[in-house]
């Protein structure tokens, strides 16, 4: 059974680097039929997709986060770098797996079917 | 980006009666969208995907509809336990992106 389990700084000061793990258990890491992806929540922005990363290393970013953050994969974790944090950076984050299907013009496509229990970053002097 | 608008904000609705939630897209999707159900402190749970497929151990009375830019989730008989707050995501074009949310209430 697939386990998700987001760790990582709770509390973060302004300027500094958020650094966050995903555990992955119950599926491999090096299955192209997956990618991993790193999503938060606030009260402020609602749910937000940060980045994704496949099994082969190709990555994709948020465009209003895409100068600060950093996703890398290891044999069984997913890892999530945010540099320059601000209080607006604070947030749940969640790590997600995205499942692939083909579309009807054979394009792969990613849902997120299984999410972490999400860990919730402060960011405060 | 493509944005997503979720109607109506919050939905009252009693038990046994159904529910239907709307949500649109300011750009063409294909029918590569999602629904999410998230109750208080907990993750969000996929409901539909492909627009229409239920996801694994989701009830039937769930169902997904709609394709291009307008998208419905109706739950047909309202129950208790399906209380929570509703997100739309589309998966078609980068970045990925999340409507605001509908919140379900029993009434």
């Amino acid at each position: 059974q697939l386990r998700l389990h987001e760790s990582g700084s709770g509390l973060v000061k302004p300027s500094e680097t958020l650094s966050l793990t995903c555990a992955v258990s119950g599926a491999s890491l090096t299955s192209n039929d997956y990618h991993w992806a790193w999503i938060r929540q606030s009260p402020v922005r609602g749910l937000e997709w940060v980045a994704s990363i496949s099994y082969n290393g190709g990555s994709s970013y948020n465009p209003s986060l895409k100068s600060r953050v950093s996703i890398s994969l290891d044999t069984s974790e997913s890892q999530l770098s945010l540099t320059s944090v601000t209080a607006a950076d604070t947030a749940i984050y969640y790590c997600a797996r995205g499942r692939r299907y083909y579309d009807w013009l054979h394009q792969p496509h990613y849902y997120f079917d299984s999410w972490g229990q999400g860990t919730l970053v402060t960011v405060s002097s | 980006e493509t944005v997503l608008t979720q109607s109506p904000g919050t939905l009252s609705v009693s038990p046994g009666e159904r529910a239907t939630l709307s949500c649109r897209a300011s750009q063409y999707v294909s029918n590569n969208f999602a629904w999410y159900q998230q109750k208080p402190g907990q993750a969000p749970r996929l409901v539909i995907y492909a627009a229409s497929t239920r996801a694994a151990g989701v009830p039937a009375r769930f169902s997904g509809s709609g394709s291009g830019t307008e998208f419905t989730l109706t739950i047909s008989s309202l129950q208790s336990e399906d209380s929570a707050v509703y997100y739309c995501q589309q998966y078609n074009n980068w970045p990925f992106n999340f409507g605001g949310g509908t919140k379900v209430e029993i009434k």
